[in-house]
C-alpha cells in the first residue's frame, strides 16, 4: 500500500492563478481532509469529506474548493491564488466514517504565492 | 483563546532523559490524537484515546477527561525522538473536525 499520496510537494504560483492539490489514498478510507499549517499555528481543516459525492467545509473554507468523485481521490483547488494563501498544505485520510480515527497523512504540499 | 494548549512550547533534553509533554483543552471531547511531525514535514499518528493511558515502546499517553488533560511520555529519550509532537482534539460536538494545538518542539541531544 502506498498510504496517502500527496501531490505536488513543492509549487509556486503567482497571485490569480489556478491549481490543484492531488491526494489519493489506496486504504479503501472513507473519511478524508485537507489543512493547512502556518507557523505558529496549529493545524486548520479547509474541507473534508466523509465519502464519495459527501463534502463539507471546516474551519477556513475560503478559496479553496473540493471534490470527491471516488473513494480514492480528494483534490484541492484554489481557483484564484492569493499570498494569504502561501502555506504547507496536508491531505490526510481515516478509516473510521464516524468522525476521524486514526490519521494517515501526506507528505504535505508547500505553497508559495507570490 | 486556542481551544488546545501544549506545554511546553520547546524542550531540549540529553540523551536517556525522561520526556513530559502536556496538552490541555478547554471543550468537552470523544478522543484526543498524539501527532509526530517529524524534521522533514511527515506527521504519523502516535496514538488516539479517549480514556486512561495507552502505551508503544517507548511512549506512553495518558489522558484524564475530568482535568481536560492529556500527557505524552518518553521514556529513555534518543535524538531519533526530536520531533514536534502535535495534540489534537475530537471535539464531542463535531465529531468530523479535529482541532489541533500548536505542537512542542521536542531536540534531544546525544
Amino acid at each position: 500500500n502506498a498510504g496517502v499520496t500527496q501531490t505536488p510537494k513543492f509549487q509556486v504560483l503567482k497571485t490569480g492563478q489556478s491549481m490543484t492539490l492531488q491526494c489519493a489514498q489506496d486504504m479503501n478510507h472513507e473519511y478524508m481532509s485537507w489543512y493547512r499549517q502556518d507557523p505558529g499555528m496549529g493545524l486548520r481543516l479547509i474541507h473534508y469529506s466523509v465519502g464519495a459525492g459527501i463534502t463539507d467545509q471546516g474551519e477556513v473554507p475560503n478559496g479553496y474548493n473540493v471534490s470527491r468523485s471516488t473513494t480514492e481521490d480528494f483534490p484541492l483547488r484554489l481557483l484564484s491564488a492569493a499570498p494569504s494563501q502561501t502555506s504547507v498544505y496536508f491531505c490526510a485520510s481515516s478509516y473510521r466514517l464516524r468522525g476521524p480515527g486514526e490519521l494517515f497523512f501526506g507528505e504535505g504540499s508547500r505553497l508559495t504565492v507570490l | 483563546k486556542n481551544e488546545v494548549e501544549q506545554s511546553p512550547q520547546n524542550l531540549t533534553a540529553q540523551e536517556g532523559e525522561f520526556i513530559t509533554i502536556n496538552c490541555s483543552y478547554s471543550v468537552g471531547i470523544s478522543a484526543l490524537h498524539w501527532l509526530q511531525q517529524h524534521p522533514g514535514g511527515g506527521i504519523v499518528s502516535l496514538f488516539m484515546l479517549s480514556s486512561g493511558k495507552k502505551k508503544h515502546g517507548r511512549l506512553i499517553a495518558t489522558i484524564n477527561i475530568q482535568e481536560k488533560h492529556s500527557s505524552l511520555h518518553i521514556t529513555a529519550s534518543h535524538p531519533r525522538d526530536s520531533a514536534v509532537y502535535i495534540c489534537a482534539v475530537r471535539p464531542a460536538g463535531s465529531a468530523r473536525q479535529l482541532t489541533f494545538g500548536s505542537g512542542t518542539q521536542l531536540t534531544v541531544l546525544p
